[in-house]
């Protein structure tokens, strides 16, 4: 079972970019959740998703910033007009059905290192 | 707000040295705590999740205690390895998300000598 995938690996754009991130959770995980590391800071939450719902998005910044897991495909996190303070590690992780799993066990991908210039 | 606090913020050991860190969470609201370890350019690997008062898990040389009462859990390394060395995160999950947000503390770096 392939683990939590999370491309691209490194992304660097431009001030008034797009950023795209992409997790594709692991085979049979219907909830996705998406964590940031600033430079010198811990792992924050920013947004959790089962499959085409937002559950909770008290960790995204209000503005810019919008994610979706949609019926098909991986989940996305979208950064419009990137600025410098969006460089960070984007950390997705999913976890299995509740009814189906024994713990609440969040599965983590590599992350995307992002760099805005 | 809520606070998750690990101490120490980094450790240095000898290999074969016993080594324990802390993990300090709201009591209230508890629903789970969860250890990471995470080495560099690595994923976060799930150790633990614990979710009754007095929990005890144990996975190889690594243990890890829970008090939800007083908020805090120890993880203990017995008998360190090199490969050993990586970050250790705790994080709190509150009982309104269950299933969902993860509170992380800051983590505690562990540096294992041969």
């Amino acid at each position: 079972n392939a683990g939590v995938m999370q491309n691209p690996r490194h992304l660097v754009r431009r001030r008034g970019q797009e950023a795209r991130l992409r997790c594709s959770p692991m085979k049979g995980h219907s909830h996705v959740y998406w964590y940031r590391q600033l430079p010198e800071e811990g792992l924050k939450f920013m947004v959790y998703l089962q499959k085409e719902n937002i559950i909770d998005e008290s960790g995204m910044p209000k503005e810019r910033f919008s994610a979706e897991f949609p019926k098909e495909g991986p989940s996305i996190l979208r950064i419009q007009q990137v600025v410098r303070g969006d460089s960070a590690a984007y950390f997705c992780a999913s976890s299995p059905d509740r009814l189906l799993a024994v713990t609440d066990t969040q599965y983590f991908g590599p992350g995307t290192r992002l760099t805005v210039l | 707000i809520l606070n998750v606090e690990q101490s120490p913020q980094s450790l240095h050991v000898q290999e074969g040295d016993s080594t324990n860190f802390t993990c300090s969470f709201p009591s209230s609201n508890f629903y789970a705590l969860h250890w990471y370890r995470w080495e560099t350019a690595k994923s976060p690997e799930a150790l633990f999740v614990m979710t009754l008062n007095g929990d005890e898990k144990k996975k190889g040389r690594i243990s890890a205690t829970l008090n939800t009462k007083e908020g805090y859990s120890y993880l203990y390394i017995k008998g360190s390895q090199p490969e050993d060395s990586a970050t250790y995160l705790c994080a709190y999950q509150r009982i309104y998300n269950q299933g969902g947000k993860l509170i992380f503390g800051q983590g505690t770096e562990l540096s294992v000598k041969p």
